[in-house]
């Protein structure tokens, strides 16, 4: 697609219950990434796949959180049993290659609200 | 440590002014990147520029300007001739090589409100 599409868009689930984010990233673009934006914050880094190597999963914050990606393709990331403190907006980027200047898209996020 | 440090929480601009964002970092690599991104209250992240850690000259995009000392780890955003549209939340990033991970690390922001 022309951009980076995440959905939904907003979410509002009860705490306890499981929720699944999904990006999908620009055709073509190898890398992809999930961040966690709490508010009026910066980025924090979540996961980073790339291709079909193994994943870094370094910034997950508890064992709650996963993600998958299948190739290049759409990536879901699965927040188990979900906490108020997990409320925050959900960015996806991805990215075409592997240099320092790697152009990162950003999809418009996720507002996740746990009640 | 890898590190990004902004340490303007706000900032104000009158129309039509400069104004300069503060941005330091951290790194023991010789070979980085640095970004900086707008993200206006719809909550997009906006790519503005980016700097090589190899670049000699500072990267210029229109009214942004990015300040690059590398002896003094600072890359400030400069933006000249601000508009009312330049309200929104900066954030300044960086990009490291190597490992399996290019992941951006960022900072924690700058609100800039430009007034009429």
């Amino acid at each position: 697609g022309a951009g980076v599409s995440q959905s939904p868009s907003n979410k509002v689930t009860e705490k306890g219950k499981d929720v699944e984010l999904r990006c999908d990233p620009i055709s073509g673009h190898t890398a992809l990434y999930w961040y966690r934006q709490r508010l009026g914050q910066g980025l924090e880094f979540l996961i980073y796949f790339q291709g079909n190597s193994a994943p870094d999963k370094s910034g997950l914050p508890s064992d709650r959180f996963s993600a998958e990606r299948t190739g290049e393709s759409v990536s879901t990331l699965t927040i188990q049993r979900t906490q108020q403190e997990d409320s925050a907006v959900y960015l996806c980027a991805s990215s075409l290659n592997r240099g320092l200047n790697y152009g990162y898209t950003f999809g418009s996020g996720t507002r996740l609200t746990v009640v | 440590a890898q590190k990004i440090t902004q340490t303007q929480p706000g900032m104000f601009v009158q129309e039509k002014e400069a104004v300069t964002l503060d941005c330091t970092y951290d790194t023991s690599d010789q070979s980085y990147g640095l970004f900086w991104y707008k993200q206006p209250s719809s909550g997009e992240m906006i790519f503005l520029i980016y700097q090589g850690s190899y670049d000699e000259q500072n990267a210029t995009e229109g009214r942004y300007s990015l300040n690059f000392q590398k002896a003094r780890k600072s890359a400030n955003l400069v933006i000249s001739a601000s508009q009312l549209g330049d309200s929104a939340m900066y954030f300044c990033a960086m990009s490291l090589r190597g490992g399996a991970t290019n992941k951006l690390i960022f900072g924690t922001g700058t609100l800039l409100a430009v007034q009429p």
